[in-house]
């Protein structure tokens, strides 16, 4: 069975770092992209970056480029997500996905979330 | 960066069908795949590729794609179908691959 699992609840103060993880098993952790979808408090749900294990290839939400840095250690299975200085903006419930990608008719990219994580609340306070 | 718009609620009596759509310019060109969400749960996916169905998803979960609209139908509503419910396409150079979500009510 796959199955990712994620790290427990944050409380933090804004200006502080923070470094979420996700521990991948089930599957060869290698051959799948794996990384985070943010939902805030009441509100819908948004991507915000992918790393495929296998090269350390990176693909980031405009959004969320520059903001946030997405990471593993291949040895110990394991997706990061990583705050050098957290935001009150950046409370929310995140949510480790490994997505299904392959390349459509037009050589385009596609990824859709097969299979999710049970989410890493993040609290801010300023 | 490319827009979905779905409605923010559906409201539907058990046993009934129904539809959730979700708008896009020309969404029929693309892919669409919609999540299922809970309260205090994580999503789900429950039709990828338009049409396909994940092992373990009711056959009453079936979706199209056709022109400037994508649609979820559910068939034969239980209680149990109630959340929300979220399309979405992939737009690598998009802050937004999500439509809104539909909240699904079960009268």
């Amino acid at each position: 069975e796959v199955r990712l699992a994620q790290s427990g609840a944050e409380v933090k103060k804004a200006g502080e770092s923070l470094k979420i993880s996700c521990q991948g098993s089930g599957y060869r952790f290698t051959n799948y992209w794996i990384g985070w979808v943010r939902q805030m408090p009441g509100k819908g749900l948004e991507w915000v970056g992918f790393i495929y294990p296998g090269d350390f290839d990176t693909r980031y939400s405009p959004s969320f480029q520059g903001q946030v840095t997405v990471s593993v250690d291949k040895s110990i299975t394991t997706a990061y997500m990583q705050w050098t200085s957290l935001k009150a903006s950046d409370v929310g419930m995140y949510y480790c996905v490994r997505p299904s990608f392959y390349f459509d008719s037009s050589g385009s990219d596609v990824f859709y979330f097969e299979t999710w994580g049970q989410g890493t609340l993040v609290t801010v306070s300023s | 960066s490319y827009v979905l718009t779905q409605p923010p609620s559906v409201s539907v009596a058990p046993g009934q069908t129904a539809r959730i759509t979700c708008g896009g310019n020309n969404i029929g060109s693309k892919i669409v795949h919609w999540y299922q969400q809970k309260p205090g749960q994580a999503p789900v996916l429950v039709v990828y590729d338009d049409t396909d169905r994940p092992s373990g998803i009711p056959e009453r979960f079936s979706g199209s794609n056709s022109g400037h609209t994508a649609t979820l139908t559910i068939s034969r509503v239980e209680a149990g179908d109630e959340a929300d419910y979220y399309c979405q396409v992939w737009d690598s150079a998009s802050d937004e691959v999500f439509g809104g979500g539909t909240k699904v009510t079960v009268l």
